[in-house]
């Protein structure tokens, strides 16, 4: 069982569409929580972060993290097309000693016009 | 510019002829890493450094080597390269191991083992 489980896709919707992209994890130790958009040819960016179990808004973003579900996800209200990317989910926790920051395999993601 | 200078972006090589890829950070980051990007298995860590002369194994570190002579440099070796390790190779760097601040990463180098 992979540590962190994300669907890859891809994930087709219109434009001004809710989106929303989840990720499940199987250990507790996670702590902190971010979400990465990658643009094709591009490295990942750093989209949102959060410590805390609850809800953080940025924008048209909005991630949600539930540490007792062992759950978190990211919504995009009015989604554009240029917000067609891959996104990935991404946790930091103390595992074995040390820090370890840990990937879902990243959802594609494609807004059409 | 705030950024992650990596070199070169593609890479073309024959098995076993050594090569480096270099990766360069002007923000004075204390934490710098590489990861390999492959379809169906994300990102994975190869290496990582918390400061200069210091480095460590992430989960994939067979057949890399690493150096961190200067802060802002951490170039990835690759003594023996074999197919593969065929794959698009990523630089990061953060100020605090990705906490609160997360990664900032290169632009990526596509190298190609034949």
């Amino acid at each position: 069982q992979k540590e962190v489980e994300q669907d890859p896709g891809p994930l087709s919707v219109p434009e001004g569409a809710i989106v929303s992209l989840n990720c499940t994890y199987s250990n507790s130790a996670f702590q902190y929580f971010m979400w990465y958009r990658q643009y094709s040819r591009k490295g990942p960016e750093l989209l949102m972060y959060t410590y805390s179990s609850g809800n953080k808004e940025d924008g048209r973003f909005t991630s949600q993290v539930d540490k007792s579900s062992k759950y978190i996800s990211l919504f995009i209200r009015d989604s554009q097309p240029s917000d067609s990317a891959t996104y990935l989910c991404a946790m930091i926790g103390r595992i074995q000693g040390a820090q370890k920051l840990v990937f879902g395999q990243g959802t594609r993601l494609t807004i059409n016009p | 510019e705030a950024q992650v200078t990596q070199n070169p972006r593609y890479l073309i090589t024959v098995t076993g002829k050594k090569l480096t890829v270099t990766c360069s950070q002007n923000m004075n980051h204390e934490y710098m890493s590489w990861y390999r990007q492959d379809p169906g298995l994300g990102l994975r860590q190869i290496y990582y450094s918390m400061n200069v002369e210091v480095t460590d194994k992430g989960d994939v570190p067979e057949g890399y080597k690493v150096s961190r002579k200067e802060k802002r440099n951490f170039p990835l070796i690759l003594e023996s390269p074999s197919p593969n390790q065929t794959s698009l190779y990523f630089c990061a760097s953060s100020p605090r191991g990705g906490l609160y601040y997360g990664y900032t990463f290169g632009s990526g180098t596509r190298l190609t083992v034949v």
